[in-house]
């Protein structure tokens, strides 16, 4: 079993509505749980961090976090095309010392 | 706040030739880290350092790749010989906490 697993997509929305990018990790002593936003050929980018269970909002960002079901999902609301791009789920490991495990990602292609 | 700082950006070169990154952290960032993208993939760790101390480098192919961070600042990744399935994307990230920010990265291409 894969440490992080995210749906590979492509998931395709149209402009305005709600994207929901699912990822799961199977190591219960996981702490910190990260989604990174990745252009085609840019590097990661930090848009959301989340540290317990819950909801966190940022802009049109939500991070939900269920520590009891290993899962943490984002959505983004009222979808953009400049949203289109690969988002990556990354995973911190109780006393791994801060290594960041990372999913394959999932394309999201957002139309007009 | 200038961000991570790596070069070269692009390098092609052909299979057994050796090759360096070079990676300029966040200013005040202890740890950085070294990672490989794979098309379609997500990073996968080589390498990080904690000031000038080596934490994990327990995914580093220590046959052909090296890294150092000599006075915990900037670090070098080199590899020698290069294989072509050494094409990849490296990318450094730094960190003063949790959360890692990226540099732009070096894409390689062994032909």
């Amino acid at each position: 079993q894969k440490e992080v697993e995210q749906n590979s997509g492509p998931l395709s929305v149209p402009e305005g509505a709600i994207a929901s990018l699912n990822c799961t990790y199977s190591d219960r002593g996981s702490q910190s749980f990260f989604w990174y936003r990745q252009y085609s050929g840019k590097s990661p980018e930090l848009i959301m961090s989340i540290y317990s269970n819950g909801d966190k909002e940022d802009g049109r960002f939500t991070a939900q976090l269920n520590k009891a079901s290993q899962y943490v999902s984002l959505l983004i609301r009222d979808s953009q095309p400049s949203d289109s791009a690969t988002y990556l789920c990354a995973v911190n490991i109780y006393n791994q010392g801060g290594k960041l495990i990372f999913g394959q990602g999932t394309e999201l292609s957002v139309k007009p | 706040e200038a961000g991570v700082a790596q070069s070269p950006r692009y390098k092609i070169i052909e299979k057994r030739q050796s090759v360096a990154f070079w990676c300029n952290p966040i200013s005040g960032h202890a740890t950085l880290y070294w990672y490989q993208q794979i098309l379609g993939q997500g990073p996968k760790l080589l390498i990080q350092f904690q000031n000038n101390g080596v934490v994990d480098d327990s995914q580093l192919p220590k046959d052909r790749f090296s890294a150092e961070r000599l006075k915990g600042v900037d670090s070098t990744l080199k590899i020698q010989p290069a294989k072509l399935e050494d094409s990849a994307v490296y990318l450094c990230a730094s960190t003063s906490t949790y959360e890692q920010y990226f540099g732009p990265g070096t894409r390689l291409t062994v032909t």
